[in-house]
C-alpha cells in the first residue's frame, strides 16, 4: 500500500512569520509531487508541483523536494489569515497527475 | 469560465436506491476523475478516465461505477449505495498540457 504522511495539526503560526508544512512518502520511486489547498467547505486547488530534487519557488510558497529522504515540505513565507486552510500533500507513482494519493492534510491556522 | 459542474451539490438518500451523480467540464480535458473525502483519510480515488471509453479503478472502487461516453462528461453511479458511502464526494478533470487538476465543487452524499 503506498502511503503519503502529514501531521494533522493543527498548526499555529503567527501572521507575517514562516510557515513549514511537511510530507513523507512510502514508495521510493515517486516521480511528481504537489501541494494543494483547501479552505473549509471548498474544493482542493493547486498551490505548487515539483518533480526534480531541490526547492521550487513561486511568489510566497516554496516547495522543496528530497527524494532520497522520501520528504517534501511546503513553505509558506509572510504567512497572511488568508492562508488559514488545510493542506494537502499528493503523490503521483508515475509522472503526470493522473492517479494521485493524498496525505490526509495539515490544518494551518494564521494567528492575527 | 473554465469550470467543473457537479450535480446535486446535496443529496440525501435511503440505502439500496440507485443514485447518479453528474460530473461535467467545459476545458475539453481528456483526464477525469471522482474522489471521496473522510475525516481522517484525506482524499482517495474512486475511479478515473484517462480519455473516452478508458476507465480504470483508483484506490477505493467498490461500490461505485463510472462511464465515459463523451469527453465532458462523467458520471459517478452508486447501483446500491450502502451508508459507508456516505462522504463529500469530488469530480477534477486534468488536460494533457497541464498538471493543473481542476475540482468540481463537491457532492455531500448522505445514505440512510
Amino acid at each position: 500500500q503506498k502511503e503519503v504522511e502529514q501531521n494533522s495539526g493543527p498548526l499555529s503560526v503567527p501572521e507575517g512569520a514562516i510557515a513549514s508544512l511537511n510530507c513523507t512518502y512510502s514508495d521510493r520511486g515517486s516521480q511528481s509531487f504537489f501541494w494543494y489547498r483547501q479552505y473549509s467547505g471548498k474544493s482542493p486547488e493547486l498551490i505548487m508541483s515539483i518533480y526534480s530534487n531541490g526547492d521550487k519557488e513561486d511568489g510566497r510558497f516554496t516547495a522543496q523536494l528530497n527524494k532520497a529522504s522520501q520528504y517534501v515540505s511546503l513553505l509558506i513565507r509572510d504567512s497572511q489569515p488568508s492562508d488559514s486552510a488545510t493542506y494537502l500533500c499528493a503523490v503521483n507513482w508515475n509522472f503526470g497527475n493522473e492517479k494521485l494519493t493524498f496525505g490526509t492534510g495539515t490544518r494551518l491556522t494564521i494567528i492575527p | 469560465e473554465a469550470q467543473v459542474t457537479q450535480n446535486p451539490r446535496y443529496l440525501i438518500t435511503v440505502t439500496g436506491k440507485k443514485l447518479t451523480v453528474t460530473c461535467s467540464q467545459n476545458m475539453n480535458h481528456e483526464y477525469m476523475s471522482w474522489y471521496r473525502q473522510d475525516p481522517g483519510l484525506g482524499l482517495r480515488q474512486i475511479y478515473y478516465s484517462m480519455n473516452v471509453e478508458v476507465t480504470d479503478k483508483g484506490d477505493v472502487p467498490e461500490g461505485y461505477k463510472v462511464s465515459r461516453k463523451e469527453k465532458r462528461n462523467f458520471p459517478l453511479i452508486l447501483e446500491s449505495p450502502s451508508p459507508n458511502q456516505t462522504s463529500l464526494y469530488f469530480c477534477a478533470s486534468l488536460g494533457a498540457s497541464t498538471d493543473t487538476q481542476y475540482f468540481g465543487p463537491g457532492t455531500r452524499l448522505t445514505v440512510l
